[in-house]
């Protein structure tokens, strides 16, 4: 049950956009459109900000958006914020024994 | 409004067995998905194991054979036993829901540690 790939870290200015990436197999990010993204302060339980490829649950910030091409998919963060400086995981349904997988994780750094 | 909320973490020797409990409110823990995941120190967060609403239950690898997720209608409460605990079981584990309407971990708990150490 290899993990998904993502870059360790990225950073931003306040205002800038970035794009994190979260790479997979046909099995799992291009197999499917079964893919979330999560938030995660430090000490905090993570937090669902997309679903299903690009969907936004309610309340998340429109300032948060993913997609998808092929195998790997992204999450995108305009108007950085300080607030914005997290780990970010992406995570994809890969089969019935393995409905969740998830990427290594990504430390956004707001500079 | 969707609650969750874990206990039974704590420090438990190399071998040992600890069973985590998650109970919810809110929504109806049989009627849905449940999961939990774990956060190792300096680590990424891990799958661990999801019951469905049928009851079928499935494991990652790692704690194949030795973790067991269950619920309890009546309590509307998850559980995770843990046994034959090994040092890199040490995590915070969260339990949380998977939302089939939304194909993610829509609502976590606020996590448990647990440190597996001699």
């Amino acid at each position: 049950q290899s993990a998904l790939t993502q870059p360790a870290s990225v950073s931003g200015s306040p205002g800038q956009s970035i794009t994190i990436s979260c790479t997979g197999t046909s099995n799992d990010v291009g197999g499917h459109n079964f893919v979330s993204w999560y938030q995660q302060h430090p000490d905090k339980a993570p937090k669902l900000l997309i679903h299903d490829v690009s969907d936004r649950p309610s309340g998340v910030s429109f300032r948060f958006s993913g997609s998808k091409s092929g195998n790997t998919a992204s999450l995108t963060i305009s108007g950085l914020q300080a607030e914005d400086e997290a780990d970010y995981f992406c995570a994809s349904y890969r089969d019935t024994n393995t409905p969740v997988i998830f990427g290594g994780g990504t430390k956004l750094t707001v500079l | 409004e969707v609650q969750l909320v874990e206990s039974g973490g704590g420090l438990i020797q190399p071998g040992g067995s600890l069973r985590l409990s998650c109970a919810a409110s809110g929504f109806t823990v049989s009627n849905n998905y449940m999961s939990w995941v774990r956060r190792a120190p300096g680590k990424g967060l891990e799958w661990v194991s999801l019951i469905y609403s049928t009851g079928s239950t499935y494991y990652a690898d790692s704690v194949k054979g030795r973790f067991t997720i269950s619920r309890d209608t009546s309590r509307n409460t998850l559980f995770l036993q843990m046994n034959s605990l090994r040092a890199e079981d040490t995590a915070v584990y969260y339990c949380a829901r998977y939302s089939v309407l939304m194909t993610g971990l829509d609502n976590w708990g606020q996590g448990a540690l647990v440190t597996v150490s001699s």
